[in-house]
Protein backbone atom coordinates (compact mmCIF):
# COMPACT_ATOMS: atom_id res chain seq x y z
CA UNK A 1 0.00 0.00 0.00
CA UNK A 2 1.13 3.88 0.18
CA UNK A 3 4.37 4.74 1.97
CA UNK A 4 6.04 7.69 2.65
CA UNK A 5 9.31 6.71 3.99
CA UNK A 6 11.46 9.00 6.15
CA UNK A 7 14.99 8.92 6.09
CA UNK A 8 17.60 9.35 8.32
CA UNK A 9 15.80 7.09 11.12
CA UNK A 10 18.32 9.03 13.85
CA UNK A 11 20.84 12.04 13.47
CA UNK A 12 22.76 13.15 16.11
CA UNK A 13 24.36 16.96 15.49
CA UNK A 14 26.65 19.48 18.05
CA UNK A 15 24.81 22.39 18.08
CA UNK A 16 25.39 24.75 15.50
CA UNK A 17 25.51 22.30 12.83
CA UNK A 18 22.85 22.18 10.36
CA UNK A 19 20.01 18.90 9.84
CA UNK A 20 17.84 17.95 7.48
CA UNK A 21 15.14 14.78 7.19
CA UNK A 22 13.91 13.80 3.66
CA UNK A 23 10.35 12.16 2.77
CA UNK A 24 9.78 10.11 0.37
CA UNK A 25 6.24 8.65 -1.58
CA UNK A 26 5.58 6.05 -3.85
CA UNK A 27 2.56 7.78 -4.97
CA UNK A 28 2.11 11.98 -5.95
CA UNK A 29 0.76 13.50 -2.76
CA UNK A 30 -1.73 15.85 -2.64
CA UNK A 31 0.00 17.53 0.09
CA UNK A 32 2.71 17.21 2.58
CA UNK A 33 2.09 17.74 6.48
CA UNK A 34 5.28 18.49 9.19
CA UNK A 35 4.70 17.74 12.69
CA UNK A 36 7.68 17.64 15.06
CA UNK A 37 7.34 15.64 18.56
CA UNK A 38 9.38 16.32 21.60
CA UNK A 39 10.32 13.12 23.76
CA UNK A 40 7.92 11.97 26.04
CA UNK A 41 5.08 14.84 24.23
CA UNK A 42 3.05 14.31 21.11
CA UNK A 43 3.09 15.53 17.53
CA UNK A 44 2.47 19.32 17.08
CA UNK A 45 1.57 20.42 13.53
CA UNK A 46 4.76 22.38 11.79
CA UNK A 47 3.48 23.51 8.47
CA UNK A 48 1.45 22.30 5.39
CA UNK A 49 2.82 22.13 1.60
CA UNK A 50 0.49 22.34 -1.42
CA UNK A 51 2.37 23.25 -4.24
CA UNK A 52 4.70 21.90 -6.72
CA UNK A 53 8.12 22.53 -5.91
CA UNK A 54 6.89 24.76 -2.85
CA UNK A 55 9.26 26.25 -0.36
CA UNK A 56 8.35 27.61 3.06
CA UNK A 57 10.38 28.93 6.14
CA UNK A 58 9.70 28.86 9.71
CA UNK A 59 12.80 30.96 11.17
CA UNK A 60 15.80 28.66 10.99
CA UNK A 61 13.22 25.99 9.28
CA UNK A 62 12.81 25.85 5.59
CA UNK A 63 10.44 23.37 3.79
CA UNK A 64 10.52 22.20 0.93
CA UNK A 65 7.93 20.03 -1.81
CA UNK A 66 9.36 18.56 -4.96
CA UNK A 67 8.29 19.53 -8.08
CA UNK A 68 6.33 15.62 -8.64
CA UNK A 69 4.76 15.99 -5.12
CA UNK A 70 6.02 13.19 -4.28
CA UNK A 71 9.12 13.60 -2.07
CA UNK A 72 9.75 16.51 1.02
CA UNK A 73 12.86 17.38 3.01
CA UNK A 74 12.91 19.88 6.47
CA UNK A 75 16.23 21.66 7.02
CA UNK A 76 16.99 23.31 9.84
CA UNK A 77 19.94 25.41 10.11
CA UNK A 78 22.03 25.96 12.94
CA UNK A 79 20.45 23.76 15.43
CA UNK A 80 19.64 24.62 18.73
CA UNK A 81 19.38 22.51 21.38
CA UNK A 82 15.71 23.61 21.54
CA UNK A 83 15.22 21.53 18.26
CA UNK A 84 15.98 17.94 19.76
CA UNK A 85 12.54 15.54 19.35
CA UNK A 86 11.21 13.57 16.10
CA UNK A 87 10.42 14.75 13.21
CA UNK A 88 7.49 13.91 11.11
CA UNK A 89 6.38 14.25 7.68
CA UNK A 90 3.07 13.33 6.80
CA UNK A 91 1.66 12.75 3.26
CA UNK A 92 -2.18 12.62 1.65
CA UNK A 93 -3.09 11.03 -0.88
CA UNK A 94 -5.02 12.59 -4.04
CA UNK A 95 -9.05 11.11 -3.41
CA UNK A 96 -7.95 10.08 -0.14
CA UNK A 97 -10.58 10.34 2.58
CA UNK A 98 -10.72 13.84 4.33
CA UNK A 99 -7.82 14.33 6.85
CA UNK A 100 -6.24 10.77 6.46
CA UNK A 101 -2.70 11.21 6.57
CA UNK A 102 0.07 8.29 5.98
CA UNK A 103 2.70 9.04 8.16
CA UNK A 104 6.60 8.67 7.77
CA UNK A 105 8.39 6.88 10.76
CA UNK A 106 9.99 9.65 11.88
CA UNK A 107 13.43 11.20 12.33
CA UNK A 108 14.45 11.50 15.38
CA UNK A 109 17.67 14.30 16.36
CA UNK A 110 19.59 15.03 19.06
CA UNK A 111 21.70 17.70 19.62
CA UNK A 112 24.78 18.22 21.47
CA UNK A 113 25.69 21.46 23.31
CA UNK B 1 -9.08 27.37 26.23
CA UNK B 2 -9.64 25.10 23.37
CA UNK B 3 -7.94 21.63 23.11
CA UNK B 4 -8.04 17.84 23.30
CA UNK B 5 -7.89 15.68 26.56
CA UNK B 6 -6.79 12.13 26.90
CA UNK B 7 -6.99 10.04 29.98
CA UNK B 8 -5.88 9.11 31.61
CA UNK B 9 -2.25 9.61 30.55
CA UNK B 10 -0.91 6.26 32.04
CA UNK B 11 -3.24 2.93 32.16
CA UNK B 12 -2.04 -0.47 33.39
CA UNK B 13 -4.15 -3.45 32.59
CA UNK B 14 -3.79 -7.55 32.74
CA UNK B 15 -3.48 -9.29 29.79
CA UNK B 16 -7.49 -10.25 28.38
CA UNK B 17 -9.05 -7.54 29.68
CA UNK B 18 -10.91 -4.60 27.15
CA UNK B 19 -9.93 -1.08 28.27
CA UNK B 20 -11.26 2.25 27.09
CA UNK B 21 -9.14 5.50 26.16
CA UNK B 22 -11.01 8.65 26.30
CA UNK B 23 -10.74 11.13 23.72
CA UNK B 24 -12.49 14.48 24.33
CA UNK B 25 -12.12 17.99 22.14
CA UNK B 26 -13.99 21.44 22.41
CA UNK B 27 -12.31 22.59 18.95
CA UNK B 28 -15.59 21.71 17.11
CA UNK B 29 -13.85 19.64 14.95
CA UNK B 30 -15.86 17.30 13.17
CA UNK B 31 -13.07 14.57 12.46
CA UNK B 32 -11.37 12.61 14.97
CA UNK B 33 -8.77 9.87 14.13
CA UNK B 34 -6.58 7.48 16.58
CA UNK B 35 -2.99 6.80 15.94
CA UNK B 36 -1.02 4.26 17.57
CA UNK B 37 3.09 4.67 18.19
CA UNK B 38 5.52 2.42 19.10
CA UNK B 39 8.95 2.88 19.40
CA UNK B 40 10.88 3.86 16.02
CA UNK B 41 7.22 4.21 14.44
CA UNK B 42 5.76 6.45 13.20
CA UNK B 43 1.90 7.10 13.75
CA UNK B 44 -0.40 4.25 12.45
CA UNK B 45 -3.91 4.73 12.09
CA UNK B 46 -6.66 2.49 13.67
CA UNK B 47 -9.61 4.45 12.98
CA UNK B 48 -11.05 7.84 12.14
CA UNK B 49 -14.57 9.74 11.82
CA UNK B 50 -15.07 12.59 10.15
CA UNK B 51 -18.76 13.32 11.48
CA UNK B 52 -21.09 11.48 13.88
CA UNK B 53 -22.30 8.26 14.38
CA UNK B 54 -20.35 7.18 11.55
CA UNK B 55 -16.41 5.74 11.73
CA UNK B 56 -14.17 4.75 9.26
CA UNK B 57 -11.11 1.43 9.64
CA UNK B 58 -7.62 2.82 9.66
CA UNK B 59 -4.71 0.84 8.82
CA UNK B 60 -4.47 -1.78 12.28
CA UNK B 61 -7.96 -1.43 13.18
CA UNK B 62 -8.19 -5.64 14.02
CA UNK B 63 -8.68 -5.68 17.87
CA UNK B 64 -10.05 -2.08 18.74
CA UNK B 65 -13.32 -0.47 18.46
CA UNK B 66 -14.65 3.13 18.49
CA UNK B 67 -18.04 5.03 18.89
CA UNK B 68 -18.97 8.59 17.74
CA UNK B 69 -22.38 9.52 19.69
CA UNK B 70 -21.17 13.07 20.17
CA UNK B 71 -19.22 15.66 18.51
CA UNK B 72 -16.67 16.62 20.90
CA UNK B 73 -16.04 12.45 21.84
CA UNK B 74 -14.25 9.78 20.23
CA UNK B 75 -13.66 6.68 22.48
CA UNK B 76 -11.62 3.75 21.73
CA UNK B 77 -11.71 0.27 23.14
CA UNK B 78 -8.81 -2.02 23.54
CA UNK B 79 -10.33 -5.17 23.10
CA UNK B 80 -8.74 -8.57 24.19
CA UNK B 81 -8.29 -9.31 20.52
CA UNK B 82 -5.92 -7.10 19.63
CA UNK B 83 -2.59 -9.45 20.32
CA UNK B 84 0.01 -6.70 21.50
CA UNK B 85 -1.74 -3.44 22.70
CA UNK B 86 1.33 -2.23 24.35
CA UNK B 87 1.71 1.47 22.85
CA UNK B 88 1.18 4.97 23.12
CA UNK B 89 -2.63 5.83 21.70
CA UNK B 90 -2.76 9.34 20.53
CA UNK B 91 -6.04 11.00 19.53
CA UNK B 92 -6.13 14.18 17.04
CA UNK B 93 -8.57 16.08 15.79
CA UNK B 94 -9.17 18.55 12.57
CA UNK B 95 -11.73 20.03 11.01
CA UNK B 96 -12.66 19.33 7.23
CA UNK B 97 -11.81 21.12 4.11
CA UNK B 98 -8.96 20.30 1.73
CA UNK B 99 -6.01 21.27 2.06
CA UNK B 100 -6.00 22.98 5.09
CA UNK B 101 -6.61 19.93 7.87
CA UNK B 102 -4.02 20.58 9.98
CA UNK B 103 -4.33 17.75 13.04
CA UNK B 104 -4.40 18.26 16.63
CA UNK B 105 -3.32 15.91 18.86
CA UNK B 106 -3.84 15.39 22.44
CA UNK B 107 -1.21 14.28 25.07
CA UNK B 108 -1.68 10.47 24.74
CA UNK B 109 -2.48 7.40 26.95
CA UNK B 110 0.28 5.07 27.44
CA UNK B 111 -1.18 1.45 27.71
CA UNK B 112 1.05 -1.33 29.11
CA UNK B 113 -0.62 -4.56 29.45
CA UNK B 114 0.89 -7.03 32.08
Amino acid sequence: GQQVMQIPQYQHVQEGEDFTTYCNSSTTLSNIQWYKQRPGGHPVFLIQLVKSGEVKKQKRLTFQFGEAKKNSSLHITATQTTDVGTYFCAGQNYGGSQGNLIFGKGTKLSVKP
Amino acid sequence: DGGITQSPKYLFRKEGQNVTLSCEQNLNHDAMYWYRQDPGQGLRLIYYSQIVNDFQKGDIAEGYSVSREKKESFPLTVTSAQKNPTAFYLCASSTQGVPYNEQFFGPGTRLTVL
